[in-house]
This record gives C-alpha cells, structure tokens and sequence, in this order.
C-alpha cells in the first residue's frame, strides 16, 4: 500500500519570504499523480499543485513550485513570497495512475505566515 | 466554489443514532468520494462510487453504507455512532473513472459531532 509522510507537522514563515513544506511517499508503482491541496480556516480542500510521475519538469504555479525527486520518493512544496492568506493546513497526497483514484494523503503541515 | 455541494454543514447526535450525509458532484462528473477527516486518523478514503456502482473500498467501516442514486446524488449513512465518528466527512466528484488524468473537487466537508 502507498503512504505519504510529512515530517513537519508545524512550519512558519515571515510575510513575503519562501517556505518550503516537506513530503516523502513508499510507493511500487511507477506511473501516478502527487498532489498539494491547501485546507483553510473554511475547511475547503483545494488543489494548490499537481504533478505526473511521467514528467521529469517540476510544476509550477504561479508563487507555488514544487521539487519532484522520482528516486528519492520527495515531493516539497516552495512557496515564494509568502501572503498572510496562505496560511493553512497543506496536505501533500498520492494518487494511482492505475485503478481507483482515491488519494493518499499525508498527516499534513499546519503552515503559519508571521506579519 | 468547487461545485461540489454537501449537507448538512453541521450535524449533532448522539451515540447510537443514525445519520444521513448528502453529496451532489459537480455538474457531468460521475465520480464521487467519500473521505474522513478525523484528528487522529487524518484525512482516510472511505468508498468510491462510478455512475450508480462500488467502485473501490477504502477503510469503511462496516457501521457505514454509501450509496449513489440515479441522479448522481451520494448519500453516506452512518449507524450506531460512537464517540469516535465524529469528524469531518468530506465528498468529492470527478468526471473520470478508474486511473484517468482527472481532478478531483472536494466539497466543503459536513462536520459531524457525536455526543
């Protein structure tokens, strides 16, 4: 079975510096997605980032990135320039390419941005 | 807005008693999730269903039955509640089935206490 583990489970960053989250996953497979959904105060579950396990060019979106290492099973989260509205909840998370595409998430990183 | 919409937002009970959570997905997509945020267990997939069927199983527990109706509506019905179920259940939809390059959107959650 996959597993994906974030090893912070707080970070914080000052307004308009860069962070980045941390996220390790065990998987056998070689084709599958991961992903960084953001949880606000709302509770809303929303997709920051995605990437294909295929594509060897990290993602990129717009202030998030993402540093995808296939070998070494990493996937971070870089957030430049840092706003107070990214303050959240992130769960990094592992989906199959193949059969069903229930996500596996990780415990999650509680991120604060200091004004 | 996802699209995807869930009630209630809030819901008592108390132990022993059956509820009925209530998912519609986005508009033409024919997939829905159901997954658990708890504070110990994290964020769990429950049971997916594809266009009226089963189509995967996650860590249900046998209390718990979804079902998904002709209209693509999902319902999660809990049973014999336990101090324990109280979480956050949250529903997503997707257009794609089995292993295809879809999102998933996540509605914004029903938050169940049991007392």
């Amino acid at each position: 079975a996959q597993t994906v583990t974030q090893s912070q489970p707080e970070m914080s960053v000052q307004e308009a510096e860069t962070v980045t989250l941390s996220c390790t996953y065990d998987t056998s497979e070689s084709d599958y997605y991961l992903f960084w959904y953001k949880q606000p105060p709302s509770r809303q579950m929303i997709l920051v980032i995605r990437q294909e396990a295929y594509k060897q060019q990290n993602a990129t979106e717009n202030r998030f990135s993402v540093n995808f290492q296939k070998a070494a099973k990493s996937f971070s989260l870089k957030i430049s320039d840092s706003q107070l509205g990214d303050a959240a909840m992130y769960f990094c998370a592992y989906r199959s390419a193949r059969g069903a595409q229930k996500l596996v998430f990780g415990q999650g990183t509680r991120l604060t941005i200091n004004p | 807005d996802s699209g995807v919409t869930q009630t209630p937002k809030h819901l008592i009970t108390a132990t022993g008693q059956r509820v009925t959570l209530r998912c519609s997905p986005r508009s033409g997509d024919l997939s829905v999730y159901w997954y658990q945020q708890s504070l110990d267990q994290g964020l769990q997939f429950l049971i997916q269903y594809y266009n009226g069927e089963e189509r995967a199983k996650g860590n249900i527990l046998e209390r718990f039955s979804a079902q998904q109706f002709p209209d693509l509506h999902s319902e999660l019905n809990l049973s014999s509640l336990e101090l324990g179920d109280s979480a956050l259940y949250f529903c997503a939809s997707s257009v794609g089935v089995d292993g295809s390059n879809t999102e998933a959107f996540f509605g914004q959650g029903t938050r169940l206490t049991v007392v």
